[in-house]
């Protein structure tokens, strides 16, 4: 049971190239999020998808797009990247049943760098 | 305003001791709380969950929660150096799916 993949793990970018973040889930889960971790930050949302189709803008969207492919698969694009967007990524998914109702299950993260 | 505050870190307790783990939230329509661990270069993971006003007690963690005040707090007992690590708090108002992070608190737990 893989849980949540996200891809890649660490990528370097110089200043106005673009890449998207790729994140799967085999729960079926209706939720997906994405976040960002700098120091001292904790985790600031940046999107987050209640259901297939549906998308919405978090704490920190500017910069960012994304896209919930279908209900397994929601991807974090940079058209841009600059340097303020160097952080690591987490991706989530959230169920609502289960031992822990609501409970957010996390990727390995993606360690961002712009130079 | 931050719509969820912790108290400022680091704290360090020595091992044994209780740590006292505090988490202020400003959306009244929030529903759902939760704490989670994060150790350094890891993913956070859940440690405790509570919905309703009072205490949650689940082996050496304790969640307690006050809607009237927007105050959910996170006790550990007997602390142990497996312990030192980044505490996340997690509000949700689920009628918009939102989940809002505080900036966390660093605990060390000294030998």
């Amino acid at each position: 049971n893989a849980g949540v993949t996200q891809t890649p793990k660490f990528q370097v970018l110089k200043t106005g190239q673009s890449m998207t973040l790729q994140c799967a889930q085999d729960m079926n889960h209706n939720s997906m999020y994405w976040y960002r971790q700098d120091p001292g930050m904790g985790l600031r949302l940046i999107y987050y998808s209640a259901s297939e189709g549906t998308t919405d803008k978090g704490e920190v969207p500017n910069g960012y797009n994304v896209s919930r492919l279908n209900k397994r698969e929601f991807s974090l694009r940079l058209e841009s990247a600059a340097p303020s967007q160097t952080s690591v990524y987490f991706c989530a998914s959230r169920g609502l049943t289960g031992p822990r109702p609501g409970e957010l299950f996390f990727g390995e993260g993606s360690r961002l760098t712009v130079l | 305003q931050k719509e969820v505050e912790q108290n400022s870190g680091p704290l360090s307790v020595p091992e044994g001791a209780i740590a006292s783990l505090n988490c202020t939230y400003s959306d009244r329509g929030s529903q759902s709380f939760f704490w989670y661990r994060q150790y350094s270069g890891k993913s956070p993971e859940l440690i405790m969950f509570i919905y309703s006003n009072g205490d949650k007690e689940d082996g050496r963690f304790t969640a307690q929660l006050n809607k009237a005040s927007q105050y959910v707090s996170l006790l550990i007992r007997d602390s142990q150096p497996s312990d030192s690590a980044t505490y996340l708090c997690a509000v949700i108002r689920t009628s918009y799916d939102k989940v809002i992070f505080g900036p966390g608190t660093s605990l060390s737990v000294i030998p």
